[in-house]
């Protein structure tokens, strides 16, 4: 169990361009969620997987906002036109799926910076 | 939609000085109430989680326990090692729903 791994750890990007992000699950598990938090507030929710399919989106995530989860293995979220407003940190975290609850792993997340 | 709601919002401690962090919440129907710890610059790390109202878990100098409307996290005899923003998050569904977090400053 080598935990959940996200790259980049930190990107800077200019207002306008594209964004990709990279996470690794544990490898055993077959849920994967995005979340996104900003300073001084809780994570929140943005997408989940279970295996390749992409089953909830929030209403967070606006149309300029992609993840995929090719194969069911890693998974990569792309933001496009980044907007100041963008600026957070992505947390990924994967989970196996239990009956009666979930334990989410998270990674170490990635910070975004929109200039 | 799932509330959660924590306090305070931050806690400056005394080494040795205990006390209690307070999550209330509101949800559709309880599949777990969690709690975990956060590092500045890292993700959350998991602590616990409590299924049903009475439910206690205890861990080194913390303790969750868990009522029907709130959950709360006591800190024993604090460390400075203990600093950390205290995260507190329900389960309705297939996700978490977090609380913006205590932010808890333990001195020497």
């Amino acid at each position: 169990d080598t935990g959940v791994s996200q790259d980049p750890r930190h990107k800077i990007t200019k207002r306008g361009q594209n964004v990709t992000f990279r996470c690794d699950p544990i490898s055993e598990h077959n849920r994967l969620y995005w979340y996104r938090q900003t300073l001084g507030q809780g994570p929140e929710f943005l997408t989940y997987f279970q295996n390749e399919a992409q089953l909830e989106k929030s209403r967070l995530l606006s149309d300029r906002f992609s993840a995929e989860r090719p194969k069911g293995s890693f998974s990569t979220l792309e933001i496009q036109r980044t907007e100041q407003g963008d600026s957070a940190m992505y947390l990924c975290a994967s989970s196996s799926g239990t009956v009666g609850g979930e334990k989410l792993f998270f990674g170490s997340g990635t910070q975004l910076s929109v200039l | 939609e799932d509330q959660v709601t924590q306090s305070p919002e931050a806690l400056r401690l005394q080494e040795g000085e205990s006390s209690s962090l307070n999550c209330s919440y509101t949800v559709s129907g309880l599949r777990g109430l969690f709690w975990y710890r956060q590092d500045p610059g890292k993700g959350p790390e998991f602590l616990f989680t409590l299924y049903s109202a009475g439910e206690e878990k205890e861990k080194e100098r913390l303790k969750a326990t868990l009522t029907k409307k709130e959950s709360f996290l006591h800190i024993t005899a604090p460390k400075p090692e203990d600093s950390a923003t205290y995260l507190c998050a329900v389960q309705s569904d297939y996700k978490l729903s977090f609380g913006a977090g205590t932010t808890v400053t333990v001195r020497a």
